[in-house]
C-alpha cells in the first residue's frame, strides 16, 4: 500500500531535549516537506526536500533540522525543543514534476513543556 | 508571496443541507489548486483538484471551479452528510522559483453536521 509513514504519532518531551521525528515513504517520490499545523493558521512548510542531498527552508523553519541521505526517509529534527514547537507536524511527498497532490503522514502530536 | 484565504467557520449544517467554503487566493502566474479533507485523527487527504482556469475539480459529490478572474477556487456540495464533517483546507501548489512543488494552504474550515 502506498504511504507515507510517520513515528511517534504522540510525543510529550521536556525543553531542551534533542528529538527526532522519522518519515518514510514507498512511493520513490523525489520531494519530501515537513509541515507544521496550529489552530487558525492551516499548515505551514518547515522544510522541503526536492531529490536525495538537496533540501531548503520553508516558511517556518527556525529550531529545525532535516536530512535527506536517501530517497525513501526524510527526518525532522529539534535539537533543542522549546514550547513555542509544541505542534501537530505532517510529512508529506509527491512525484515531481507536474501539479500533483501531496501525499500526508498521518501527523505527529508534539507537546514541549 | 502566494497566499490562500478561506472563510472563517467553524460551518455548522444540518444533514442534506447545501454547503459552500470559499477560497480566494494570490498567486504569481497559474497555480494549480486543491482542496484537502482531514478527518479527525488522521493525515490530510486529497478531495479535488483544478490545474488551469475554468477546470471543475469534482469528488463524493463536492465540486470547485478554478475563477481566474476572481481568484477563487469556493467548494460546494448539493446535500452534506454527517461523514462529511471534518477540516477542509484551500491550497494552491506555486508555479516557479521556489514556490515549485510547494503547497501554500488556507487555515482551514472546521465543518460540523447535524442529523
Amino acid at each position: 500500500e502506498a504511504q507515507v509513514t510517520q513515528n511517534p504519532r504522540y510525543l510529550i518531551t521536556v525543553t531542551g531535549k534533542k528529538l527526532t521525528v522519522t518519515c518514510s515513504q514507498n512511493m520513490n517520490h523525489e520531494y519530501m516537506s515537513w509541515y507544521r499545523q496550529d489552530p487558525g493558521l492551516g499548515l505551514r512548510q518547515i522544510y522541503y526536500s526536492m531529490n536525495v542531498e538537496v533540501t531548503d527552508k520553508g516558511d517556518v523553519p527556525e529550531g529545525y533540522k532535516v536530512s535527506r541521505k536517501e530517497k525513501r526517509n526524510f527526518p525532522l529534527i529539534l535539537e533543542s525543543p522549546s514550547p513555542n514547537q509544541t505542534s501537530l507536524y505532517f510529512c508529506a511527498s509527491r512525484s515531481l514534476p507536474g501539479p500533483l497532490a501531496l501525499h500526508f503522514g498521518n501527523g505527529t502530536r508534539l507537546t514541549v513543556t | 508571496g502566494d497566499s490562500v484565504t478561506q472563510m472563517e467557520g467553524p460551518v455548522t449544517l444540518s444533514e442534506e443541507a447545501f454547503l459552500t467554503i470559499n477560497c480566494t487566493y494570490t498567486a504569481t502566474g497559474y497555480p494549480s489548486l486543491f482542496w484537502y479533507v482531514q478527518y479527525p485523527g488522521e493525515g490530510l487527504q486529497l478531495l479535488l483538484k483544478a490545474t488551469k482556469a475554468d477546470d471543475k475539480g469534482s469528488n463524493k459529490g463536492f465540486e470547485a471551479t478554478y475563477r481566474k478572474e476572481t481568484t477563487s477556487f469556493h467548494l460546494e456540495k448539493g446535500s452534506v452528510q454527517v461523514s462529511d464533517s471534518a477540516v477542509y483546507f484551500c491550497a494552491l501548489s506555486g508555479v516557479g522559483g521556489t514556490s515549485y512543488g510547494k503547497l501554500t494552504f488556507g487555515q482551514g474550515t472546521i465543518l460540523t453536521v447535524h442529523p
